[in-house]
């Protein structure tokens, strides 16, 4: 079985550009989530999706959005960059977002901001 | 609210030698507790996690973590080091409630192994 999968693997934009990342989950798994890893704040939760409706939200600002497809495949944007948005993206997928479940993650998109 | 620390940002120990890793949780119930590794340039890999069923865990690469309810404790151990092992590793806590469905991580220990 195919693992989580994360494109593009690496970006770099500019200050004030918008970006789009995406976000392919293990077969079958309905419910994915994104985390934002920075070597300051560590791994934080920015929302979760569950068959294409946002399930849950972190504590981000609302230039962060992110959708979910009929297929479970799941996008992130990121409007209006910034700086401090420069870190590496994580997408973990799961089978329906139980407590119980393991998140399986995906390699990650890392993002430089100039 | 849920919360994790985790002792120590740096361990270092020389090849066979035990590791010892500590995770202490903060939750007012049960807590699912897990444990992830992450390797340079990768995304994060399980290692194992407790949900509630036995307090020793055995995960994978012959890691295990105990439960301490009592010390609101999931330390992480191996009893020998390997090369292999040197990584950084991720106590996190399955948000309950409100945060019902996200994962609350620690601020990461990285492990060197010593030859």
């Amino acid at each position: 079985k195919a693992g989580v999968t994360q494109t593009p693997r690496y970006l770099i934009k500019t200050r004030g550009q918008q970006v789009t990342l995406s976000c392919s989950p293990i077969s079958g798994h309905r419910s994915v989530s994104w985390y934002q890893q920075t070597p300051g704040q560590g791994l934080q939760f920015l929302f979760e999706y569950f068959s294409e409706t946002q399930r849950n939200k972190g504590n981000f600002p609302g230039r962060f959005s992110g959708r979910q497809f009929s297929n479970s495949r799941s996008e992130m944007n990121v409007s209006t960059l910034e700086l401090g948005d420069s870190a590496l993206y994580l997408c973990a997928s799961s089978s329906s977002g139980g407590t119980r479940e393991t998140q399986y993650f995906g390699p990650g998109t890392r993002l430089l901001v100039l | 609210a849920q919360s994790v620390t985790q002792l120590g940002s740096h361990v270092s120990v020389s090849e066979g030698a035990l590791v010892l890793l500590r995770c202490n949780y903060s939750s007012s119930v049960p807590p699912y507790l897990f444990w992830y590794v992450q390797y340079p340039n990768q995304g994060l890999q399980l290692l194992l996690k407790y949900t509630s069923a036995a307090t020793l865990v055995k995960g994978i690469n012959g890691f295990e973590a105990e439960f301490k309810k009592s010390e609101t404790s999931f330390h992480l151990t191996k009893p020998s080091a390997h090369m292999s092992d040197a990584a950084e590793y991720f106590c996190a806590v399955m948000g309950l409630g409100g945060s019902q469905g996200n994962l609350i991580f620690g601020k990461g220990t990285k492990l060197s192994v010593k030859p």
